[in-house]
Parts: structure tokens; C-alpha cells; sequence
């Protein structure tokens, strides 16, 4: 089974643009998550769309958006970009949550996102 | 505030050595709690998912343990391999479905021959 994959793996911007990150989560996942990962504030949690909503949103600016479509596949978008946007944004997939049960989450290798 | 605290921040001992990670937590509610492997620049990958009510948690040379009432986890790496460094990150969910992920600040090992 093919693993969870990110499109591009690096990127190269200029303050002010906008990018758009791609993820194709694990055949059968349809929760996808998004994580911000900066030498200084590690991993923090961005959000998680399941059924192509978005479900948990953590504690970023609305800069940071996302969408989920039917076939799971997910986006993540940063407009006006700042240098602290740095970072490498990884996503991660899990089979759909329910009764209580928490599933593992699969992690894809990430974009790394470099603001000029 | 949940919060994921590890130490020590790094570590270097010689191949063939065992070492032990620390990992404290205040999430509330505690559903499971994850040790991850993420080598440099790739995804982290997981080893070990513990619920509360598992004290121990093997995965061949690594071993997780839970004190659910201290709220500590120990990760345990018997037998190091160069192939064990890596930063290795506690991970404990905020939300009962565990898509919304607390990380400590991992423990970042090295292991020299």
C-alpha cells in the first residue's frame, strides 16, 4: 500500500506570495492533518479535515488554510507569506475516527518551504 | 494548557548501549499516548501507541512504559544501532479521536560508533 505523499517536496517564496501544498493521504484514509515543524516551536498542530470538512483547527493565523476533496486528497494554502513561514509542513493521514477510537496517524515526508 | 515535555533535549552514547527518554504530560482528556522516530528531514514514523490502561509497550530493541496516574511515559532503546539516531518525539492526542496531536519537543539521539 503506498504511503502518504506530498507534492512539491521543497518550495522556494518570496515574502508577500502565496503557496499551495499538496497531499495524497494512505488508499482508504479520510482524515488528513496538517503540521507546522520550525526548529524553534517544533511540531505544532495547523488542522484536520475528515468528509472534506474541517474538523480541529489549531492556533494559526487564518493565512493558513486548507481544503479536503471527495477523493481525500488535501491542500493547504498560505497567502501572503512571511519568513516565518519557514518551515516543513508535514501531513498525516488515519482511517476515519469513531466510537471513541483513536487511530494512528501515517505521516507523508513533508514540504519543506523556504520564504525569501 | 496540554502540554509535552521531553528530556533530556539530546543525547549521544556509543553503539551498543541502552538509553532511556523521558516524556511528561498534562493533556486532558488522555486517550493514548505515541513515541514517533523522525529521522532528519523525513515524516516521523510511529513505534509505539500506548492507551492508559497499557504500562508497557514493546517494538523490538524499543520499549515504551506509561504511568498514567504520573503522567510520565519512558521510552526505552535497548542495544543501539547508528540507524537509532534520530529525534524521537512524545506525542500525546488533545481531542478523544486523536487527529489533534500535542508534540513534545523531542529528544534528538545520537548514536556514535
Amino acid at each position: 500500500k503506498a504511503g502518504v505523499t506530498q507534492t512539491p517536496r521543497y518550495l522556494i517564496k518570496t515574502r508577500g506570495q502565496q503557496v499551495t501544498l499538496s497531499c495524497s493521504p494512505i488508499s482508504g484514509h479520510r482524515s488528513v492533518s496538517w503540521y507546522q515543524q520550525t526548529p524553534g516551536q517544533g511540531l505544532q498542530f495547523l488542522f484536520e479535515y475528515f468528509s472534506e470538512t474541517q474538523r480541529n483547527k489549531g492556533n494559526f493565523p487564518g493565512r493558513f488554510s486548507g481544503r479536503q476533496f471527495s477523493n481525500s486528497r488535501s491542500e493547504m494554502n498560505v497567502s501572503t507569506l512571511e519568513l516565518g513561514d519557514s518551515a516543513l509542513y508535514l501531513c498525516a493521514s488515519s482511517l476515519a475516527s469513531s466510537g471513541g477510537i483513536s487511530y494512528e496517524q501515517y505521516f507523508g515526508p513533508g514540504t519543506r518551504l523556504t520564504v525569501t | 494548557k496540554n502540554q509535552v515535555e521531553q528530556s533530556p533535549q539530546s543525547l549521544i552514547i556509543l553503539e551498543g548501549k541502552n538509553c532511556t527518554l523521558q516524556c511528561n504530560y498534562t493533556v486532558s482528556p488522555f486517550s493514548n499516548l505515541r513515541w514517533y522516530k523522525q529521522d532528519t528531514g523525513r515524516g516521523p514514523v510511529s513505534l509505539t501507541i500506548m492507551t492508559f490502561s497499557e504500562n508497557t509497550k514493546s517494538n523490538g530493541r524499543y520499549t515504551a512504559t506509561l504511568d498514567a496516574d504520573t503522567k510520565q511515559s519512558s521510552l526505552h532503546i535497548t542495544a543501539s544501532q547508528l540507524s537509532d539516531s534520530a529525534s524521537y518525539i512524545c506525542v500525546v492526542p488533545s481531542d478523544n479521536a486523536g487527529n489533534m496531536l500535542t508534540f513534545g519537543g523531542g529528544t534528538r539521539l545520537m548514536v556514535k560508533p
